[in-house]
């Protein structure tokens, strides 16, 4: 079975600090995404990385940046977190454009 | 830009009951792919069905089906025989032949009742 795996389910962090959500796959997938997730938006993509040390913004990328220095490994960073980050966060991978994509379990953050 | 539309941001049905989820999409792309997802209160998304423009036929997997009408740009789910453990959200999703990006309805939440 496909895994990815998302470092925490739930997060607590303090405004200004900077904030870190791991994302590892095992399935040699190319493409790895970063969404957020709010209640009546739907899922907000916000960077996407098709290889290694390869990113392009998704529609919402301020206030974040990510890592792709290996393949099974996508990391967001929230580079001084504010309390309009407080979301859900979902990492995802796929292995071809039109391809399923499997979901890790999500990371609730909550800024204060 | 494309958009999806998903116009009913929650329902309920009896367990055994059908259900039928409406999503519409907008797009001048001829070759693109639809989606439905499935979150469940545990948060984990999994693809419920999965359906190629090109493709005429409707995709069905196990109770979940599809119509899809392509020239009306609509892309709705139907739950045969709906369980319990089919209370979730489901999203419908877009993406073009060219393009790596999926674009996602709101959601509509679906609650099945004993």
């Amino acid at each position: 079975d496909v895994k990815v795996t998302q470092s925490s389910r739930y997060l607590v962090k303090r405004t200004g600090e900077k904030v870190f959500l791991e994302c590892v796959q095992d399935m040699d997938h190319e493409n790895m995404f970063w969404y957020r997730q709010d209640p009546g938006l739907g899922l907000r993509l916000i960077y996407f990385s098709y290889d290694v040390k390869m990113k392009e913004k998704g529609d919402i990328p301020e206030g974040y940046s990510v890592s792709r220095e290996k393949k099974e490994r996508f990391s967001l960073i929230l580079e001084s977190a504010s309390t309009n980050q407080t979301s859900m966060y979902l990492c995802a991978s796929s292995f071809i454009n039109g391809g399923e994509a499997f979901f890790g379990q999500g990371t609730r953050l909550t800024v204060v | 830009a494309q958009t999806v539309t998903q116009s009913q941001p929650e329902m309920s049905v009896q367990e055994a009951e059908t259900v039928t989820l409406s999503c519409t999409y907008d797009t001048s792309e001829s070759n693109y792919y639809l989606f439905w997802y499935k979150q469940p209160p545990s948060r984990q998304m999994i693809l419920v069905i999965r359906q190629e423009a090109y493709k005429q036929q409707n995709a069905t997997e196990n109770r979940f089906s599809v119509n899809f009408q392509k020239a009306a740009k609509s892309f709705s789910l139907k739950i045969s025989d709906s369980q319990l453990g089919d209370t979730a959200m489901y999203f419908c999703a877009f993406m073009m032949d060219s393009n790596y990006q999926l674009i996602w309805g709101a959601g509509t939440k679906l609650i099945i009742k004993p």
